[in-house]
This record gives C-alpha cells, structure tokens and sequence, in this order.
C-alpha cells in the first residue's frame, strides 16, 4: 500500500521566493494535516482538512501561509514571499476519521536561505 | 487535551521488552491515549491507541491503568531499528500535541 506521498523530499530557496509543498494522501483517508516540525517548537498543527474542507487553520503561521485541497487525493501548501524562519521540515498526514490514527508522509525539508 | 509526562530518555537491551511509561493524571473520561514514534529523519509512525482497556498490535502492547492516569507502552523484543522517539499523546479529537516525548535508544 502507498503511504502518505509528499514532495519535493527537499527544497532550498531563496528569502521572498514563493514555495509550494504537495501531498497526496492515503486513498479513502477524508482527513488531512500538514505539520511542521522545527528544533525550537517541536511538532506543530498548521491546517486540519476535513473532506476537503479546512476545518481548523489556527495554526497557519501568518498570511503569507496558505494551504489548499482541490480534491480528495491532493493538498498544497504555500509560502509566499518566503523567510529563513520558515526554515523546518513539513509534514502531510492523512487519517479515515478524524479521530483516528493519523499517518505521516516522510515530511518536506524546505530551507530558506 | 490533557497534558502528559514522559521521562526524556531511557535505554534497552536488544531482544528485551522495552517498557516506556507515561503520565497524563488529568485525562478525562472521552479522551483516548495515543502513541506515536519518530525515527531520525521520517516522518511520526502512529503505534497504538487506547480508552480504557488494554490493547495489542503487531508492534506494542498499551497497558492503562484502572484509573487511566498512567500507561505502559510495550515493545516485547526491541531491535536496534526501534530506536526512536516515543511520544505519548492524550486527545479526543482530531488534534495530536506533540511534546517532547520519550528518546529511547536500543543497544546492542
């Protein structure tokens, strides 16, 4: 079975660049996380998408984040301009309910330079 | 979600149980326990979940206590490939806190 799919696995940019992340979660999951993990601030929830409906984005960092989902089996995260404080590694993770086991993809290193 | 303690660290022998305990005193009666690992660079591997009643997977086995303040995860024959981060988690909805959780390093 495919996992959690997500790309690029890396990405380095430049300060006030646009960069966008993608995920493809499991197949028959309706639910939908992207995370973002940094040393400082641990593992933290950005958006909860919920059949394709953001249900809870209180932890979009700031405008210049916005996440979309088109469809059930595709997601994007945006960061646009983009600064080196955006600099962690995102994670995707889908579920069946939202109350559920969540599984992760294997996470986007973005540096921003 | 109720908050839990974990040790920050322990260590295990390679082939013997590994018993990873954690508090979380202020659970109340709707909210489940969940634990997640971490191995270095992947992404959070969900493990086990549970409300009151012991349970069993193919990888760990989840002991709660009668009172559900305290749990035990198990993993009954450690291998070095279960180094990782262990995080115990408390929720009743679809948010998973994530704290600092339990470093837990196999050796040979």
């Amino acid at each position: 079975d495919a996992g959690v799919i997500q790309s690029p696995r890396h990405e380095v940019t430049e300060m006030g660049q646009e960069v966008t992340l993608r995920c493809k979660p499991i197949s028959g999951h309706n639910s939908l996380f992207w995370y973002r993990q940094t040393m400082m601030r641990g593992l933290e929830l950005l958006i909860y998408f919920n059949n394709n409906v953001p249900i809870d984005d209180s932890g979009m960092p700031e405008d210049r984040f916005s996440a979309k989902m088109p469809n059930a089996s595709f997601s994007t995260l945006k960061i646009q301009p983009s600064e080196p404080r955006d600099s962690a590694v995102y994670f995707c993770a889908s579920s069946s309910t939202s109350g559920s086991g969540q599984f992760f993809g294997p996470g986007t290193r973005l540096t921003v330079l | 979600d109720a908050k839990t303690t974990q040790p920050p660290s322990m260590d295990c022998a390679e082939g013997r149980a590994a018993n990873l305990p954690c508090n979380h005193s202020t659970i109340s009666g709707n909210e489940y326990v969940y634990w997640y690992r971490q191995i270095h660079s992947q992404g959070p591997q969900y493990i086990i979940h549970g409300l009151k009643n012991n349970e069993t997977n193919e990888m760990a086995s989840l002991i709660i206590t009668e009172d559900r303040k305290s749990s035990t995860l198990i993993l009954p024959h450690a291998t070095l490939r279960d180094t990782a981060v262990y995080y115990c988690i408390v929720r009743n909805d679809y948010k998973l806190s994530f704290g600092a959780g339990t470093t837990v390093t196999v050796r040979a």
